[in-house]
């Protein structure tokens, strides 16, 4: 069935680094590809999203282009805050086209110290 | 507006007994879905309802119900509980079902069986 695989974490940088979490995917189609986060002690929140291949996908500082050619899906942000502390989810919609029935990852941790 | 909610929010059982938790979407939100969330197996999708109909199944015991009433509010009740249960069960809504709307999280209940 469809998967997606992120990097382990926790991954600790100081303010203002460069951030990368890196995803892939195996789907037998063309999935829908979401980065979600979830900020200590809150739900999921939808971060960016990207529904066809080279869509690019961006909020907040955070970007991630949907590549085809590579199955997947990386997140980067080019300054880090300490509020962007949390856990971030990379996940497909095993129904092409849609945003339903998500798989995750295994979430990485992030940790951003002055 | 109010965002998902979800009651209860902290759930202690013992093994063998059942248990329903509840969930309220957004106002104008027809689809709910369900994800169970561990440690170990991490975020899974369980169930979609969408008009009172189950729409996508996941890969989960019989044992995982739910239902969908008329004002889009779902139950989901898991029967003879097992130690593996505990998790935290999330619910998120969407305005369609099948389209590229955005899943709307709920903060979860957190359910231990002991």
């Amino acid at each position: 069935g469809d998967s997606v695989t992120q990097m382990e974490g926790p991954v600790t940088l100081s303010e203002e680094a460069f951030l990368t979490i890196n995803c892939t995917y195996t789907a037998t189609g063309y999935p829908s590809l979401f980065w979600y986060v979830q900020y200590p002690g809150e739900g999921l929140q939808l971060l960016l999203k990207a529904t066809k291949a080279d869509d690019k996908g961006s909020n907040k500082g955070f970007e991630a282009t949907y590549r085809k050619e590579t199955t997947s899906f990386h997140l980067e942000k080019g300054s880090v805050q300490v509020s962007d502390s949390a856990v971030y989810f990379c996940a497909l919609s095993d129904l092409p086209g849609t945003a339903s029935k998500l798989t995750f990852g295994t979430g990485t941790r992030l940790q951003v110290t002055l | 507006k109010a965002g998902v909610t979800q009651t209860p929010r902290y759930l202690i059982k013992t093994r063998g007994q059942q248990v329903t938790l509840s969930c309220s979407p957004i106002s104008g939100h027809r689809s709910v879905s369900w994800y169970q969330q561990t440690p170990g197996q991490g975020l899974q999708f369980l169930f979609e309802y969408f008009s009172e109909t189950q729409r996508n199944k996941g890969n989960f015991p019989g044992r995982f119900s739910g239902r969908q009433f008329s004002n889009s509010r779902s139950e989901m009740n898991v029967s003879t509980l097992e130690l593996g249960d505990s998790a935290l069960y999330l619910c998120a809504s969407s305005r369609t079902s099948g389209g590229t709307d955005t899943q709307y999280f709920g903060p979860g209940t957190r359910l231990t069986v002991l």
